[in-house]
């Protein structure tokens, strides 16, 4: 089962929008696309997920391509509390394989 | 705050103890979750429980033991553990096992002496 691509770290400043890239060419039909975040010391935390549409909540946006190969978290205005690794994710039945994920910096 | 609660947080055991990580949810989920986390690598999932029956165990050594008593409880009892085996142990839980999001605790760590 392949696992998605991420960039290892992005760096961004407080208060930008940050774009969080991810390929996962061998999605199927029925994956959903998840996306977590872990802060130092915790679980990881859902952030967002979404199947084929455009996803908004009170946390980011998810754009997913037209094809679903590849998709964009966006944080809309990073904050130093975003700072943490981002982990994108296809959900299949019963399982969540996790990347190595995006190690993402915010600078004051 | 998680809605998903670890105790311990934190154990240390050598490696002939039997200690036992319990996991707890009042959210109504039905799939539960055990990962293991070792330093800077992402989770790897371990066992997955659904309506209260193990559903996978992803190849884990038999000296990890996983139990659903409930629905709202998930046990990880842990026997002749290994140095290897120190990592951050998570669970999760979940409405059902098909693309729903999971919710996880903040773990315990495990120290094998």
């Amino acid at each position: 089962d392949a696992k998605t691509t991420q960039p290892n770290s992005m760096e961004s400043n407080e208060e930008e929008p940050v774009h969080l890239p991810c390929n996962h060419s061998t999605i199927s039909g029925t994956d959903y696309i998840h996306w977590y975040r872990q802060l130092p010391s915790q679980g990881p935390e859902y952030v967002i997920h979404g199947l084929t549409s455009n996803v908004n909540n009170r946390m980011a946006s998810l754009a997913i391509a037209e094809d679903r190969k590849s998709s964009t978290l966006i944080l809309h205005r990073a904050t130093l509390r975003d700072a943490a690794v981002y982990y994108c994710i296809k959900r299949g039945a019963q399982k969540l394989v996790f990347g190595q994920g995006t190690r993402l910096t915010i600078n004051p | 705050d998680t809605e998903v609660t670890q105790t311990p947080k934190h154990l240390v055991m050598g490696m002939t103890n039997k200690k036992s990580l319990k996991c707890e949810q009042h959210m109504g989920h039905r799939a539960m979750y055990w990962y293991k986390q070792k330093a800077k690598k992402p989770p790897e999932l371990m066992f997955v429980y659904s309506y209260e029956k193990l559903s996978i165990n992803e190849s884990v050594p038999s000296r990890f033991s996983p139990e659903c008593p409930n629905s709202s409880l998930l046990n990880l009892h842990l026997h002749a553990l290994q140095p290897e085996d120190s990592a951050l142990y998570l669970c999760a839980s979940s409405h059902g096992v098909s693309g729903q999001p999971q919710h996880f605790g903040d773990g315990t760590r495990l120290s094998i002496l």
